[in-house]
């Protein structure tokens, strides 16, 4: 089974500064590892993914995410938290090797970036 | 285009109503899948098509009931639900087969009420 650990619901940073965002996963294979943002009353918008390769995966909006294999995470990373990062933002992960299934979310964490 | 089109963006509705929520793409993906959002929480999947027969359903009531027309098309037909259906419905497709690094693209949702 694969799963997905946020273990903020809430994280709180001032503009300027850099920001992260925790993600951990569990999966029996190699995993997929996406994340997305979601502003109030829209859809997911996807910011990054990793797959194979480079373990620094950069994505949209100066978002950037780790990919850290022995510790089982894939922290969102911005080196200069925008008050419009302010949004609800969710991991997800598919394993390899469980075939064409679907992404499995985490519970989301909160971003608040203050002026 | 990388859009994902739901309409509405919003409907209330009766429990005796029976309603229609809808959803488009053109990207060429042949996996499609609707999803329930509740305030503050990820989404749970409720049903994913492939190739255009039903793969999988998550235990849905059957007041929830999804039709796939063609490979462009998703639907989700509303009849007798509960007030604790209000939620936020989204609409998400990929690619399916080997690509399955793929992420999802999601509509911007429709607002749910039930009264």
């Amino acid at each position: 089974a694969q799963s997905v650990a946020q273990p903020e619901d809430q994280v709180n940073v001032a503009e300027g500064n850099p920001l992260t965002v925790k993600c951990t996963y569990s999966v029996s294979g190699n995993p997929y590892l996406f994340w997305y943002v979601q502003y109030p009353n829209r859809g997911l918008q996807f910011l990054l993914k990793y797959i194979t390769g480079d373990n620094l995966v950069k994505g949209s909006y100066g978002f950037e995410a780790e990919f850290n294999k022995s510790q089982t995470s894939f922290h969102l990373k911005k080196p200069s938290a925008l008050v419009s990062d302010s949004a609800l933002y969710f991991c997800a992960v598919r394993d390899v090797n469980s075939g064409n299934t679907p992404l499995v979310f985490g519970k989301g964490t909160r971003l608040s970036v203050i002026a | 285009d990388t859009e994902v089109t739901q309409t509405p963006k919003h409907l209330v509705m009766g429990m005796t109503n029976k309603k229609s929520l809808k959803c488009e793409q053109h990207m060429g993906h042949r996996a499609m899948y609707w999803y329930k959002q509740k305030a503050k929480k990820p989404p749970e999947l409720m049903f994913v098509y492939s190739y255009e027969k039903l793969s999988i359903n998550e235990s849905v009531p059957s007041r929830f009931s999804p039709e796939c027309p063609n490979s462009s098309l998703l639907n989700l037909h509303l009849h007798a639900l509960q007030p604790e259906d209000s939620a936020l419905y989204l609409c998400a497709s990929s690619q399916v087969g080997g690509d399955m690094n793929t992420e999802a693209f999601f509509g911007q949702g429709t607002r749910l009420t039930v009264v």
